[in-house]
C-alpha cells in the first residue's frame, strides 16, 4: 500500500544553516506529493506541493522536488530562520485523501 | 483569511464516556475530514465526508465513530465509547475539491485525553 518515509527528529539548526528533511514514499500510481508544516499552537498548513515527476514546489524560500526514480520528496533550505522553527510533514495524496509521515520538529536556534 | 475551527482545543474524558469534536469548515468547502494523531506516531486519515454521506473511511473509523453535518455549518466526529487509545489529537480539515492536488485546509486541531 502507499505510504511515507520520513527524515526522524528532532531536527535542531543555528540561524542561516541549511536544512535537509529527507521524505521517500511508496505508492502505486502517481501520487501528488506534500509538505504541510505545523507552527507552534496552530493547525496544519500547506507549505508546498508538487503533482508530477521532476515537479518543483517552493514557498518562503522551502523547496522540493519529485523524484519519481528515487521515490523522494526531501525539503530543502539554504538558509533557516527562528521562525521556521516548527513541524514539517511529508504527505502523499492518492484516491481522495492524504498519507502522512511521522513529521519532523524542526528547532532553530539564534 | 478562512480558517477551519475546531472545538474544544482539549478535552479530558473517562473512558467509556461520549465524545463529540467540533469543527467548522470553510464555509465554500465541500469536502471535509477527520485526521488523529496519536502521540509520536503519524497523522492518519480516518473518513472523509461530501453530499452529506461518507466517501471513504479508514479501518480506524470503526462503529465506534460516527461523523456528521448536523446544520449546514458544523462537522462533528463522535465517539460512543471512549477507550485509552482513543487519546490523541484530532484534526479537521476542509477541501474545495475532492482531489488531493488541491489543498486541504487544517484547523488547529483537539487534543482528546481519555483517563
Amino acid at each position: 500500500g502507499n505510504s511515507v518515509t520520513q527524515m526522524e527528529g528532532p531536527v535542531t539548526l543555528s540561524e542561516e544553516a541549511f536544512l535537509t528533511i529527507n521524505c521517500t514514499y511508496t505508492a502505486t500510481g502517481y501520487p501528488s506529493l506534500f509538505w504541510y508544516v505545523q507552527y507552534p499552537g496552530e493547525g496544519l498548513q500547506l507549505l508546498l506541493k508538487a503533482t508530477k515527476a521532476d515537479d518543483k514546489g517552493s514557498n518562503k524560500g522551502f523547496e522540493a522536488t519529485y523524484r519519481k526514480e528515487t521515490t523522494s520528496f526531501h525539503l530543502e533550505k539554504g538558509s533557516v530562520q527562528v521562525s521556521d522553527s516548527a513541524v514539517y510533514f511529508c504527505a502523499l495524496g492518492s484516491q481522495g485523501n492524504l498519507i502522512f509521515g511521522k513529521g519532523t520538529k524542526l528547532s532553530v536556534k539564534p | 483569511e478562512p480558517e477551519v475551527t475546531q472545538t474544544p482545543s482539549h478535552q479530558v474524558t473517562q473512558m467509556g464516556q461520549e465524545v463529540i469534536l467540533r469543527c467548522v469548515p470553510i464555509s465554500n468547502h465541500l469536502y471535509f475530514y477527520w485526521y488523529r494523531q496519536i502521540l509520536g506516531q503519524k497523522v492518519e486519515f480516518l473518513v472523509s465526508f461530501y453530499n452529506n454521506e461518507i466517501s471513504e473511511k479508514s479501518e480506524i473509523f470503526d462503529d465506534q465513530f460516527s461523523v456528521e453535518r448536523p446544520d449546514g455549518s458544523n462537522f462533528t466526529l463522535k465517539i460512543r465509547s471512549t477507550k485509552l487509545e482513543d487519546s490523541a489529537m484530532y484534526f479537521c480539515a476542509s477541501g474545495s475539491t475532492g482531489r488531493v492536488t488541491g489543498e486541504l485546509f487544517f484547523g488547529e486541531g483537539s487534543r482528546l485525553t481519555v483517563l
